[in-house]
């Protein structure tokens, strides 16, 4: 019944590695997201992805890119990791593209890069 | 550019006692505003949202929020605490094609 799920939920790695975090929403929303929350809990857009085109890229290096293979799923590939990667990654979901749509986050992926 | 302003980063208060989070906004236009908490290792929970008509809004979980145009400001409230709204607080505004979030205010509830 989870509406919005990630894995995996603690992701423990070294420096120069790839990793990939996996996102679904199974409520139909045409909208996905990735923010980023660093360790002052600032929550920040990365990506925004409707009906699998990217509308939002918030000057994100580009070792990270994101990939949505069809609406319901938003996967995030980081390439050479770094220590400043080191975050909790949200994925989240709205009904429409807008900033009027309630956000719909999953429980997070805490990455942690050594 | 849209921005949100939490000014306070920490409170503290007794359960039973009631709350208020301020919230202050930047936005050129109409506003949409909301609430979102988040409990430790969850995701965040939208509690309420405004996007226009009536100024006080009501929320999940017993919470209100008001919109005061003058002031800039969507504060929320509750009136009585309970031990389990103890959890971080975040205020966000939709415009220009995202939504931007407040750096979040932590309230503990001691007993």
């Amino acid at each position: 019944d989870t509406a919005v799920s990630q894995t995996p939920k603690y992701l423990v790695t070294q420096m120069g590695n790839d990793k990939s975090i996996k996102c679904e929403q199974n409520l139909g929303h045409d909208t996905m997201y990735w923010y980023k929350q660093d360790s002052k809990k600032f929550l920040k857009i990365m990506f925004s992805y409707n009906n699998k085109e990217l509308i939002i890229n918030e000057t994100v290096p580009n070792r990270f890119s994101p990939k949505s293979p069809d609406k319901a799923h938003l996967n995030l590939h980081i390439n050479s990791l770094e220590l400043g990667d080191s975050a909790v990654y949200f994925c989240a979901s709205s009904q429409d593209r807008g900033w009027n749509s309630p956000l719909h986050f999953g429980n997070g992926t805490r990455l942690t890069v050594t | 550019a849209q921005s949100v302003t939490q000014p306070d980063i920490h409170i503290t208060v007794s359960e039973g006692a009631s709350l208020e989070l301020r919230c202050n906004y930047s936005y050129g236009a109409t506003p949409y505003l909301f609430w979102y908490v988040q409990s430790p290792g969850q995701g965040l929970q939208l509690l309420l949202k405004y996007f226009s008509g009536d100024t006080l809004v009501q929320g999940i979980k017993g919470f209100e929020a008001e919109f005061k145009r003058s002031q800039s400001s969507f504060n929320l409230r509750k009136p009585s605490v309970h031990w389990s709204d103890a959890a971080e607080y975040f205020c966000a505004v939709g415009g220009y094609q995202k939504v931007t979030f407040g750096t979040g205010t932590k309230l503990q509830v001691i007993p």
